[in-house]
């Protein structure tokens, strides 16, 4: 089976910017999960989503961050604006019982 | 709260020795335990997990981890290590499954020829 779809792969901007990253999960997950990983740290959830309905987004800055899942298939996740310190990888998983499955992750370099 | 902490940020071992890689948790309640791989420019994989039952697990590909409630620990071994598994190794702990995960700041593995 196909696995978790993230794009893009690398996205370089300079802060103040803003971006959007996308996100298609396994077929039939009904839980979808957004992490940032910065240099060095493990990764840490932004927001968990339950079908198109948030469970837990009480690490995403809501000032700057914000994501969607409309249609409870694929998501999108936005900063606007960026920040130097939001340099990292945003990882997305999915899962349907007790284990998540990660994309390759976006490399997000804020200039 | 829950929590994991990997001691070692890094961890050079000769190729063919044995390898622990150390993992620490807190959790008030029971937990599931899990090892995941990064490999350099990929995406997380799931190595090993501890759901319930027997306290040792095995990987596919020769690693073990082994649940101590006592200790709350699940370190990671491998009795002879091979280049292929240069790679981050983090450790993550949730209390219930389909949750979201705790991970640690993860441990870097390197090989030496």
């Amino acid at each position: 089976e196909a696995g978790v779809a993230q794009s893009p792969r690398y996205k370089i901007i300079e802060k103040r910017q803003s971006v959007a990253f996308w996100c298609n999960p396994i077929s039939g997950h009904a839980t979808l999960y957004w992490y940032q990983q910065i240099l060095g740290q493990g990764p840490k959830l932004l927001i968990q989503f339950q079908n198109n309905g948030v469970v837990d987004d009480s690490q995403l800055p809501k000032d700057r961050f914000s994501a969607e899942r409309l249609k409870g298939v694929d998501s999108t996740l936005k900063i606007q604006p960026a920040k130097l310190e939001d340099s990292a990888v945003y990882l997305c998983a999915s899962s349907l019982a007790n284990e998540q499955f990660f994309g390759p992750g976006t490399r997000l370099t804020v200039l | 709260a829950q929590s994991v902490t990997q001691l070692d940020s890094q961890v050079p071992v000769f190729e063919e020795a044995p390898v622990e890689l150390r993992c620490n948790y807190s959790s008030s309640v029971s937990v599931y335990l899990f090892w995941y791989v990064q490999y350099p420019n990929q995406g997380l994989q799931l190595l090993l997990k501890y759901l319930s039952g027997s306290t040792l697990v095995e990987s596919i590909n020769g690693f073990e981890a082994e649940f101590n409630k006592s200790q709350t620990s699940f370190h990671l071994r491998k009795p002879s290590v091979h280049i292929s598994d240069t790679a981050e190794y983090f450790c993550a702990v949730t209390e219930n499954r389909d949750d979201k995960i705790i991970f640690g700041k993860g441990t870097r593995l390197h090989i030496l020829p």
